[in-house]
């Protein structure tokens, strides 16, 4: 059974860096071809992709916010950690982690999240 | 904006069918990328719905289908029903494989 679970800070100030680490069990970076997707949600308002992390080590980050972005891998501990630099009051959102299968055998393609965190609210605020 | 379009909102009657639309362009649908529907019940993460334009993951009722055309995706609710009040999302990739979310329709059972 796949499970993951956001945590980290629930509040940081603008110009902070903010960290969060998703835990997950029922899958391995070292035993499939598996990404990790970070994805965020203001209140009331749509789904933002934000990064990808790869069981290759590859990444892929949001066009908009790349040059904020970092993701890293601890195989050993089964975490992904994102960081995002300089927070301000519009970051403020729910920040999901999710699972995607992304080779199944020979065949690798773009693939549905399959399974989510929950979440973690971070409120940006002075 | 999202660079995928849907509807803000849909409502249909119990029992009644209903159709949620997701266009994109050339640079994403219309290039051949899948496009995979969530559904986000109310202060829930969302939950895969379709993946890859038309399948169904064990669970999800034959009563949801969707289909893909061109630069464009449908996701169908026959049979509506109160549980299926909720928002879905339709998500796909552009040409340099980055993640896309359309704005997310909110459905709401008369």
């Amino acid at each position: 059974q796949i499970t993951l679970k956001e945590s980290g800070p629930a509040l940081v100030k603008p110009t902070e860096t903010l960290t969060l680490t998703c835990t997950f069990s029922g899958f391995s970076f070292t035993t499939g071809a598996v990404g990790v997707a970070w994805v965020r949600q203001p209140p009331g308002k749509a789904l933002e992709w934000l990064a990808f992390v790869y069981w290759n080590d590859q990444n892929r980050f949001s066009p908009s916010l790349r040059s904020r972005l970092a993701v890293t891998r601890d195989t050993s501990k089964n975490q992904v950690v994102l960081t995002m630099t300089n927070m301000g009051p519009m970051d403020t959102g729910t920040y999901f982690c999710a699972y995607e299968l992304h080779c199944n055998g020979p065949i690798c393609a773009e693939n549905s999240l399959d399974k989510w965190g929950q979440g973690t609210l971070v409120t940006v605020s002075s | 904006q999202s660079v995928l379009t849907q509807p803000p909102s849909v409502s249909g009657a119990p029992g009644q069918r209903v159709t949620i639309s997701c266009t994109g362009s050339t640079s994403n649908i219309g290039a051949g990328s899948d496009v995979h529907w969530y559904q986000q019940l109310p202060g829930a993460a969302p939950k895969v719905l379709i993946y890859t334009n038309t399948n169904r993951p064990s669970g999800v009722p034959a009563r949801f289908s969707a289909s893909k055309s061109g630069s464009s995706a449908s996701l169908a609710i026959a049979d509506l029903q109160a549980e299926d009040e909720a928002t879905y999302y339709c998500q796909s990739y552009d040409t340099f494989l980055n993640v896309l979310f359309g704005g997310g329709t909110t459905l709401t059972v008369l």
